[in-house]
């Protein structure tokens, strides 16, 4: 176990539909990020929250809402999404805000959009 | 803009064998570069990072190479085990940009 948890685990949903994602992290970490990992591309950072501050919003779609209400839970809110945005979601967190060091990932949320 | 480039994209060894992968960097300013590992059905998990002012660093049976100059670092498995099965990321930072940019992944298949 990493320290961070993610749920549901899978999610199926349609493009209507209104769904949550959470991630919380128990070490005591002061920053954590949304990823998107989609098969043969390279991990994609979507936000990162530092201090519960979003300090990056790495150009994504209004469709993807993430709350941080305090520095070991985040949420990724989801509405209206397309199929293209059937992946895993990653959540990672960090001791600090900088990308110079360890992050550490929980297993993922598998997403499909039908 | 910056990217990591990731060699090779599959790899097969007989367990006992070495595995070596191989990544580019573009962002000269790049001075962090971790490597991760990632099982099935679970996150990617940090194995062994260096930093830009050192050339080598070695963790048991992993290594890690830089060669700033050249802008690529390698990952060295010796002794392969069935375990080691997974899909290898490497990764390079930069404190200029400070981002995270992350190569497309090397699934390696250790067989017995």
């Amino acid at each position: 176990e990493t320290g961070v948890t993610q749920t549901p685990r899978h999610l199926v949903m349609g493009m209507t539909n209104k769904k949550s994602l959470k991630c919380e992290q128990h070490l005591g970490h002061n920053a954590m990020y949304w990823y998107k990992q989609s098969a043969k591309k390279p991990l994609e950072l979507m936000f990162v929250y530092n201090f519960k501050e979003q300090t990056e919003n790495n150009s994504v779609p209004s469709r993807f809402s993430p709350e941080c209400p305090n520095s070991s839970h985040l949420f990724l809110h989801l509405h209206t999404l397309q199929p293209e945005d059937s992946a895993l979601y990653l959540c990672a967190s960090s001791q600090e805000g900088t990308f110079a060091n360890e992050q550490f990932f929980g297993p993922g949320t598998r997403l499909t959009v039908l | 803009g910056e990217n990591v480039e990731q060699h090779p994209s599959t790899l097969s060894v007989q367990e006992g064998d070495s595995a070596v992968i191989k990544c580019t960097y573009s962002d000269s300013a790049s001075n962090y570069f971790p490597w991760y590992k990632q099982e099935l059905g679970k996150g990617p998990q940090l194995i062994i990072d260096i930093r830009s002012n050192v050339g080598e660093k070695k963790d048991q049976r992993i290594a890690v190479t830089l060669n700033k100059t050249a802008k690529h670092f390698s990952l060295h498995i010796t002794e392969t085990q069935p375990e080691d099965s997974a899909v290898y990321f490497c990764a390079a930072a930069s404190l200029n940009t400070d981002k995270l940019i992350f190569g497309t992944g090397t699934r390696l298949q250790v067989f017995p």
